[in-house]
């Protein structure tokens, strides 16, 4: 089955910074890669996903890039604020007809200091 | 914004007994899922549910597991027997649809086995 692992556990930056995150992925069938944020206390939210016919993907301060021949993605957050702080988790998926099963990495703490 | 709900948010069971987690996925979705997280661990995929039928479950998924939609908005999964093991944070999710796209997460069921 699909393993995935995320790199690094924690990461600390100055506010302002960008941070990095990067996932590999083991089954090449896999094509929906998606990134939750989970903040304190709360449930995981979807932040970004891209899809396996795209290299990359923005939405303002984040971007996702993919790269499917090395089965890696990656999560860049520009100009880090203080409400980045959270666990971010990446995951992947293969399409079928039916319930994808999300296989997520082992998260990351993100801690944004002022 | 529609939201999964989940409870109890917390429930502490004694070993041997059965417990019965509940969900209320969005009202549009199709789709159900089960996820839980060992305190530390990778968020780790339980099962998926659709129009009444399991679609795929992990191993973890034994035949201590049950889920069920018992009417038109619950979404329950019940551990017959619970182990110490089952202690864990456990996240209900729904989709739309069935395909690579967006799983809504619930807040989550502390289930703690003593």
């Amino acid at each position: 089955g699909e393993n995935v692992e995320q790199h690094p556990s924690t990461l600390s930056v100055q506010e302002g910074d960008s941070a990095v995150i990067k996932c590999t992925y083991s089954d090449s069938a896999s094509n929906y890669f998606p990134w939750y944020k989970q903040e304190l206390g709360k449930r995981p939210q979807l932040i970004i996903d891209i899809r396996s016919n795209v290299g990359e993907k923005k939405d303002q301060r984040i971007a996702v890039t993919l790269n499917k021949t090395a089965k890696h993605f990656s999560l860049h957050i520009t100009e880090t604020q203080p409400e980045d702080s959270a666990v971010y988790f990446c995951a992947a998926t293969p399409i079928k007809a039916a319930g994808n099963k999300l296989t997520f990495g082992g998260g990351t703490r993100v801690l944004v200091k002022p | 914004e529609p939201e999964v709900t989940q409870t109890p948010s917390h429930q502490v069971t004694q070993m041997g007994q059965e417990v019965i987690l509940r969900c209320v996925p969005i009202s549009n979705h199709l789709y159900f899922y089960w996820y839980r997280q060992i305190l530390g661990q990778k968020v780790e995929f339980l099962v998926s549910f659709y129009n009444n039928e399991i679609s795929e479950k992990s191993e973890i998924f034994d035949d201590q597991f049950s889920v069920e939609r018992p009417d038109g908005s619950n979404f329950t999964l019940k551990i017959r027997s619970t182990k110490l093991e089952d202690s864990a944070m456990y996240f209900c999710a729904s989709s739309v649809g069935g395909g690579p796209g967006e799983q809504y997460f619930g807040p989550g069921t502390r289930l703690t086995v003593t």
